[in-house]
């Protein structure tokens, strides 16, 4: 079993809609969570980190981190085509090691 | 803003070869990260430096090795190359270690993609 967990999807969202994405970690030893975009042969690109509880916005993008349920989660609103990608929720460990999901493939439908 | 560099951007190896990749970090940032990405799956965390020590070590296989350099560039050394090895390596950079994710937020340079035949 992976210590971060993704749904794999697809998950399909018309546009303009919210795309909602979840992820769960099992180190309790986290502290941080980032969430990368990654487009299909391309590197990860950071969209948002976050290490409180709560929620945290930026633009678009609200992440959300429950650290007593072990959940983080993405909020994509107003979606947009360009935003079809693949999600990957990350886990910072000791000395920065990321721990990666298998990442959210979303599609967004005109 | 200037991002991670990555060099060569594609390199074609038969088995057995070897081969180098080569990283150069965000100005600034000291520490590097290199992680390997197989076809359809997650990038996989293989080996870290921080001020040119090694801080950390993943799954990384012993015909690999690495290093970080004074200028903090960073090189992936790769030696019999094996069919299982193609892959995109890409390599990360970041402003220290000290666990605040304001400065150990980690940037992806645009990767070596490695193809063994």
């Amino acid at each position: 079993q992976k210590e971060v967990e993704q749904n794999s999807g697809p998950l399909s969202v018309p546009e303009g809609a919210i795309a909602s994405l979840n992820c769960t970690y099992s180190d309790r030893g986290s502290q941080s969570f980032f969430w990368y975009r990654q487009y299909s042969g391309k590197s990860p690109e950071l969209i948002m980190f976050i290490y409180s509880n709560g929620d945290k916005e930026d633009g678009r993008f609200t992440a959300q981190l429950n650290k007593a349920s072990q959940y983080v989660s993405l909020l994509i609103r107003d979606s947009q085509p360009s935003d079809s990608a693949t999600y990957l929720c990350a886990a910072g460990g000791s000395w920065g090691k990321l721990q990666f999901g298998a990442g959210t493939q979303v599609v967004v439908t005109p | 803003a200037a991002g991670v560099i990555q060099s060569p951007r594609h390199l074609i190896k038969e088995k057995r070869e070897t081969a180098t990749l080569k990283c150069y970090p965000i100005p600034r940032h000291d520490t590097v990260y290199w992680y390997q990405q197989g076809p359809g799956q997650d990038p996989q965390f293989l080996i870290s430096f921080y001020e040119k020590m090694q801080s950390d070590k993943g799954s990384i296989p012993d015909r690999f090795s690495a290093q970080q350099f004074s200028d903090y560039h960073s090189e992936l050394n790769m030696s019999s190359l094996e069919l299982g090895d193609s892959a995109l390596y890409f390599c990360a950079s970041s402003f220290g270690t000290s666990g605040s994710p304001n400065t150990d937020t980690q940037y992806f340079g645009p990767g070596t993609r490695l193809t063994v035949l």
